[in-house]
């Protein structure tokens, strides 16, 4: 299974932009990257996937390098309610049915503290 | 509003007991998964199944056991072989092939 490395925490600003950064050497050409973040105490809630190309939705952007090594999450301007855990995920790869398992492995993720 | 329970929410066992989460989805997903996490860890793969009546192990499958009768449900089973069963677990689904995962709230098994 392909892996990720984030940084362990991040702090931030209220109001500000935040970059999460990913790195993935290892992703395989039919690995999409995704994004979570989850509360304590909560489920993970998804926030962004994509393959290629640049993303944005209404919760982020995702910022794909142009090698797919590496990605960025960019949350726009982080207020209190984005203090989380995030975490940067690759789908699996092809599984059982001939196509991918959709299993999605978690690494540790990166702590946001978002400071008023 | 379609949705994923689990239930339920905090959950008491005495250690050697067989103990089942309940997991149940309106989301017409295909797969489900089932995860745990450990305190200040990441989550952690315990089964999958992608269709009824089939399923695969994940990464710690030891000491749990699923099944999948039907596409709305997938309970997991905290059997007595499974040697540090507290925990936070997690369910999740999705469409085979889609990108987006749902997860539920969470069950928090503490066996004493």
């Amino acid at each position: 299974d392909a892996k990720t490395t984030q940084p362990n925490s991040m702090e931030s600003n209220e109001e500000e932009p935040v970059h999460l950064p990913c790195n993935h050497s290892t992703i395989s050409g039919t690995d999409y990257i995704h994004w979570y973040r989850q509360l304590p105490s909560q489920g993970p809630e998804y926030v962004i996937h994509g393959l290629t190309s640049n993303v944005n939705n209404r919760m982020a952007s995702l910022a794909i390098a142009e090698d797919r090594k590496s990605s960025t999450l960019i949350l726009h301007r982080a207020t209190l309610r984005d203090a989380a855990v995030y975490y940067c995920i690759l789908r699996d790869g092809p599984g059982v049915y001939g196509g991918a398992t959709n299993k999605l492995i978690f690494g540790t993720g990166t702590l946001l503290a978002v400071q008023p | 509003d379609g949705g994923i329970t689990q239930s339920p929410k905090y959950l008491f066992r005495k250690e050697g007991q067989n103990v089942t989460l309940s997991c149940e989805q309106n989301l017409n997903h295909d797969a489900m998964y089932w995860y745990r996490q450990d305190p200040g860890q990441g989550l952690r793969l315990i089964y999958y199944s992608q269709i009824v009546n089939d399923f695969q192990k994940g990464d710690i499958a030891e000491g749990y056991s699923v099944s999948r009768e039907k596409k709305e449900s997938f309970p997991l089973t905290v059997t007595s072989a499974q040697k540090n069963p507290t925990a936070f677990y997690l369910c999740a689904s999705s469409m085979r092939d889609a990108a987006g995962y749902t997860f539920g709230s969470g069950t928090r098994l503490t066996v004493v």
